[in-house]
């Protein structure tokens, strides 16, 4: 069976440095998709970028990249210039074929201006 | 806003009673998924319907059951209800396979409370 897993339940970053936020996952999958998920105070859950297991570039949106490593199963979120709208809840989760997905335990994020 | 619909927002029931949760997914998603949050299990995903036929099971209890209907709106329906219920649960719709598949948008959440 799947599994993610979030080793950091909590993490601080001051203002306008950068954090790392880290992933691993398990699966005898070949073709899958990965995510980051952020869930601020208001609980809603929003996409904050996606991978394709395929796709051997790491994808990057804006401030938000990730580091892709597939033979390790790795999937670390990278934050840069932080800001105090980036404090949340951090989920990565794992989707495949069954187009379900599998979080993991969640990272929170802390902002110290 | 992810264009995810869910009411009502917030739920109050006692223990043993039966509610309807109510999704209406992306216009031209076909595709719904739900999903349990609670603090001891995390986000779980309990089923997914595609097109008004059910496509795959996660860890629902039998107390739990759904439906997507020709609109292609999902109502979650839980009954029996105990205190363990009380979670967020959430719904999420995908679009078409081949158009951006497997990214799910969520909605706010529906928070449930048994008393």
């Amino acid at each position: 069976a799947q599994t993610v897993t979030q080793s950091q339940p909590e993490m601080s970053v001051q203002e306008a440095e950068t954090v790392t936020l880290s992933c691993t996952y398990d699966t005898s999958e070949s073709d899958y998709y990965l995510f980051w998920y952020k869930q601020p105070p208001s609980r809603q859950m929003i996409l904050v970028i996606r991978q394709e297991a395929y796709k051997q570039q790491n994808a990057t949106e804006n401030r938000f990249s990730v580091n892709f490593q597939k033979a390790a199963k790795s999937f670390s979120l990278k934050i840069s210039d932080s800001q105090l709208g980036d404090a949340a809840m951090y989920f990565c989760a794992y989707g495949d074929s069954s187009y379900k997905l599998i979080f993991g335990s969640g990272t929170r994020l802390l902002v110290r201006p | 806003d992810s264009g995810v619909t869910q009411t009502p927002k917030h739920l109050i029931t006692a223990t043993g009673q039966r509610v309807t949760l109510r999704c209406s997914p992306r216009s031209g998603d076909l595709s719904v998924y739900w999903y349990q949050q609670s603090l001891d299990q995390g986000l779980q995903f309990l089923i997914q319907y595609y097109n008004g036929e059910e496509r795959a099971k996660g860890n629902i209890l039998e107390r739990f059951s759904a439906q997507q209907f020709p609109d292609l709106h999902s109502e979650l329906n839980l009954s029996s209800l105990e205190l363990g219920d009380s979670a967020l649960y959430f719904c999420a719709s995908s679009p078409l396979p081949g158009q951006g598949a497997n990214i799910q948008y969520f909605g706010a959440g529906t928070r449930l409370s048994v008393l």
